[in-house]
């Protein structure tokens, strides 16, 4: 049981420049959840997905999409980098209330 | 909308004290509060929670409390050690909600 895991654990872009952050769940859990977290700011909801099928905005949306592949995986998408996107990514999975997160991608945009 | 205020954003202690972080929630409907526990280079993992009917809960060395009158809620470890340096969050839910607002950390420091 391996619970929350995230690929890559570190990224460096230069602006411009698109990827994906990929992340699954191993817990048979319906929400799941990214989140950036910045110096000082604490963890901010970037996009959530209730169940599969449906996503939803959080609180700092823009220049992110997401997509819930299936009830395991639920994957970030940069289409084109700024360096204000410099951050630590979380992924995080529910089952009744308890998150679990994921260990983190650190990506630096240039 | 809905938030949750934390304080203090840092606090540092000596090894053998006590140390207490607060929260205050704004929605009514919250529930069920969560604190986590984030160490260097990792995501945050739950230490302990209380759910609305209950005012306080102890897990060996860390007890939280609720008063939902005052819409507070507080972190209290006891006896700190240095492993206990990391940063908390507070958070709050609502049931039926999909999203957990959290506080914004508190760094905590335990001077051995």
């Amino acid at each position: 049981n391996a619970g929350v895991t995230q690929t890559p654990k570190f990224q460096v872009l230069k602006t411009g420049q698109s990827m994906t952050l990929q992340c699954a769940q191993d817990m048979n859990h319906n929400s799941m959840y990214w989140y950036r977290q910045d110096p000082g700011m604490g963890l901010r909801l970037i996009y959530y997905s209730a169940s599969e099928g449906t996503t939803d905005k959080g609180e700092v949306p823009n220049g992110y999409n997401v997509s819930r592949l299936n009830k395991r995986e639920f994957s970030l998408r940069l289409e084109s980098a700024a360096p204000s996107q410099t951050s630590v990514y979380f992924c995080a999975s529910t089952g009744a209330y308890e998150q679990y997160f994921g260990p983190g991608t650190r990506l630096t945009v240039t | 909308g809905e938030n949750v205020e934390q304080h203090p954003s840092t606090l540092s202690v000596q090894e053998g004290d006590s140390a207490v972080i607060k929260c205050t929630y704004s929605d009514s409907a919250s529930n069920y509060f969560p604190w986590y526990k984030q160490e260097l280079g990792k995501g945050p993992q739950l230490i302990i929670d209380i759910r609305s009917n209950v005012g306080e809960k102890k897990d060996q060395r860390i007890a939280v409390t609720l008063n939902k009158t005052a819409k507070h809620f507080s972190l209290h470890i006891t006896e700190t050690q240095p492993e206990d340096s990391a940063v908390y969050f507070c958070a709050a839910i609502a049931t039926g909600g999909f999203k957990t607002i959290f506080g914004a950390g508190t760094r905590l420091f335990v001077k051995a």
